[in-house]
């Protein structure tokens, strides 16, 4: 079966340390990987994806993502946080075969502290 | 551009009654989504279409049903409503036949059933 493991609930880092929340997946097939932010009561916005090429993504906020296919990461990452990084990170997959779906990990809640 | 637009933002319902959640978009895009998301356990996909007349149950489809007449409309009907399906919902949309473009979510939809 296909999915998406995050396995931080939460992830505390003080402002200006570097961040990361990590994704592993399992899926058949090749995969597209993607990053969704969401702040209190709002939507997911999009942050970056993975579809092919270079394994290190760039995104929106200074945000950077890695693929690693050997270990089935999409780890994501940024060099200093702010306190307004503070949300929910979601890490979702989409195979290149099948379905149109998009599985989505749980969540993870980062807390940037000042 | 007024993106993926959901109404309405708040509802309670008593068991047993039901109702429509509205999805519009208007970037023309395929393919639509429904979420739920619960604390804890992410994004779980409800129904989906990959065009005007095309629909497909996701992982919780019971007790839900959905119709796309239109690109751009995609409701989500409650039928008996029980308290399981107190959650917050998202309407989704994408654009990329290839499965490398991104969601683009509505703000959501608070549904209390009590």
């Amino acid at each position: 079966a296909q999915s998406v493991a995050q396995p931080e609930d939460q992830v505390n880092v003080a402002e200006g340390n570097p961040l990361t929340v990590k994704c592993t997946y399992s899926v058949s097939g090749n995969p597209y990987l993607f990053w969704y932010v969401q702040y209190p009561n709002r939507g997911l916005q999009f942050l970056l994806k993975y579809i092919t090429g270079d394994n290190l993504v760039k995104g929106s906020y200074g945000f950077e993502a890695e693929f690693n296919k050997s270990q089935t990461s999409f780890h994501l990452k940024k060099p200093s946080a702010l306190v307004s990084d503070s949300a929910l990170y979601f890490c979702a997959v989409r195979t290149t075969s099948g379905t149109y779906k998009y599985i989505f990990g749980t969540g993870t809640r980062l807390k940037v502290l000042a | 551009n007024a993106g993926v637009t959901q109404t309405p933002k708040f509802r309670i319902l008593k068991i047993g009654q039901s109702m429509t959640l509205q999805c519009t978009q208007d970037m023309n895009h395929n393919y639509m989504y429904w979420y739920r998301q619960d604390p804890g356990m992410g994004l779980k996909l409800i129904y989906y279409s990959v065009g005007a007349g095309i629909t497909d149950k996701g992982e919780v489809p019971n007790g839900y049903n959905v119709s796309r007449s239109t690109t751009e409309d995609f409701p989500l009907r409650l039928e008996l409503a029980a308290p399981s399906q107190t959650s917050v919902y998202f309407c989704a949309s994408s654009y990329s036949s290839s499965g490398t473009g991104e969601l683009f979510f509505g703000e959501g939809s608070r549904l209390t059933v009590l």
